[in-house]
């Protein structure tokens, strides 16, 4: 069956924009999850979405980041006048509730910022 | 939150058995501990899980003695195309939301030579 997709791929962006990257969980997934990678680094949490409950959003770096989750499938994480410490790979993830607790990562986006 | 310290680097050849250490001394009674790999440009993904003693799937065994402080991921006869990062990672897997608290180090690269 279909995996976790993410769009784009790949984003270069100038410092200062605004930039949007989307996550198509697998069907049925109701937990999902945003990371971030930089460079030769282990993964960085970023926020949880489970079912219709409130976000964790705990993770988020500053309030220039923010997510959604609409209808509780596809997810949509912005950042706001990046900046180029947001240069990273932004993985996004998704799992099972219950007694699934195995995470599908998608192949992420590669964000640069100039 | 159980903290895991694995190998920065391994090198191997081609048809060799590896096997890659993981200590977390500080493992609590409800953690499992979980491995997963990832090859350049990709997210992570899941290659075995367990408690204790041994598991065995059609990728790798995990091997996990009785005092649970530390793991190895034996990998046989590996392959060029098994020359990835792979990260140790230990918690409570009783729900999906648990993997948010999961600690991402740098993980074990792992080369693989003809």
């Amino acid at each position: 069956g279909a995996g976790v997709s993410q769009s784009p791929s790949n984003k270069v962006t100038e410092k200062g924009k605004d930039v949007e990257l989307r996550c198509d969980p697998i069907s049925g997934h109701t937990a999902l999850y945003w990371y971030r990678q930089s460079l030769g680094q282990g993964l960085e949490f970023l926020i949880y979405f489970q079912g219709n409950s409130a976000p964790d959003k705990s993770g988020l770096p500053s309030d220039r980041f923010s997510a959604e989750r609409t209808g509780g499938s596809v997810s949509t994480l912005t950042i706001q006048r990046t900046q180029q410490e947001d240069s990273a790979v932004y993985l996004c993830a998704s799992s099972l509730d219950g007694a699934e607790r195995t995470q599908y990562f998608g192949p992420g986006t590669r964000l640069t910022v100039l | 939150l159980a903290k895991t310290t694995q190998p920065i680097s391994m090198d191997s050849y081609e048809g060799q058995e590896v096997n890659i250490t993981c200590s977390h001394n500080n493992i609590a009674t409800n953690d499992y501990i979980t491995w997963y790999q990832q090859f350049p440009s990709q997210g992570p993904r899941f290659i075995i899980q367990g408690y204790k003693t041994k598991v065995t799937n059609e990728v790798a065994s995990l091997f996990i003695p009785a005092d649970r402080k530390s793991s190895t991921l034996s990998l046989p006869r590996v392959s060029l195309s098994d020359t990835a990062v792979y990260y140790c990672l230990v918690g409570d897997r009783r729900n999906a939301g648990n993997n948010r608290k999961l600690i991402w180090g740098l993980g074990t690269s792992l080369a693989v030579n003809p």
